[in-house]
């Protein structure tokens, strides 16, 4: 069965500081890997990478995917309390992966700020 | 353009009650999902739906049925809730293979089966 694995699960940091979060995937037919940050409501959408090694950058979050290493991690430099949230990894196969869909979506990592 | 919309925003539900949550897009996007999200699960597919009058199971379809008589409207109809059935309900949206294709959220419908 495809699977995405996020770790860590829960991560309480203070202002100011850098994080970095993990997400791996075994997967049959892998076609992009998406990043979704979730607050009270819907997620939403950060980064889509489909290319190996090409870093995608907004603001102060980054994302890099590694395919040699089935991996993707996401950094936030300077954190604030605003970026307290569920932070989401999501899998797209390239195509409809049976009962799972096409996005597989790992459990998320949760993030705390404190100020 | 409205994007995905979901209602009801909030319900309560006693055991064995039936109802139907409501999803709509007026981006004419092919497909459509609705996930649900237990708290540190992640989000796990209930059913989704390639075109209109065409959908599948998901990975959790069990309590659960759908419809899709037209291309914006996709609910999903518990007939005998269950307590295990209390969850917050996401429906999406995504337009067929794009290169770029992301899946579009509705706010969500959180429900509570007692």
């Amino acid at each position: 069965e495809d699977k995405v694995v996020q770790s860590p699960l829960s991560l309480v940091v203070h202002e100011g500081d850098t994080v970095t979060l993990n997400c791996s995937y075994e997967v049959t037919n892998f076609r992009s890997l998406l990043w979704y940050k979730q607050e009270k409501k819907a997620p939403t959408f950060l980064f889509m990478l489909t290319s190996s090694g090409i870093e995608k950058k907004s603001g102060r979050l980054s994302s890099i995917l590694d395919k040699k290493e089935l991996s993707s991690i996401l950094n936030i430099t300077a954190t604030q309390t605003g970026d307290s949230a569920i932070y989401l990894c999501a899998v797209v196969l390239a195509d409809y992966g049976g009962s799972q869909g096409n996005l597989i979506f790992g459990k998320g990592t949760k993030l705390s700020v404190k100020p | 353009n409205a994007g995905v919309t979901q209602t009801p925003k909030f319900r309560i539900l006693k055991i064995g009650q039936s109802m139907t949550l409501q999803c709509t897009q007026d981006m004419n996007h092919n497909y459509m999902y609705w996930y649900r999200q237990d708290p540190g699960m992640g989000l796990k597919l209930i059913y989704y739906s390639v075109g209109a009058g065409i959908t599948d199971k998901g990975e959790v379809p069990n309590g659960y049925n759908v419809s899709r008589s037209t291309t914006e409207d996709f609910p999903l109809r518990l007939e005998l809730a269950a307590p295990s059935q209390t969850s917050v309900y996401f429906c999406a949206s995504s337009e067929q293979h794009r290169v770029a294709d992301t899946q579009y959220f509705g706010p969500g419908t959180r429900l509570t089966v007692l």
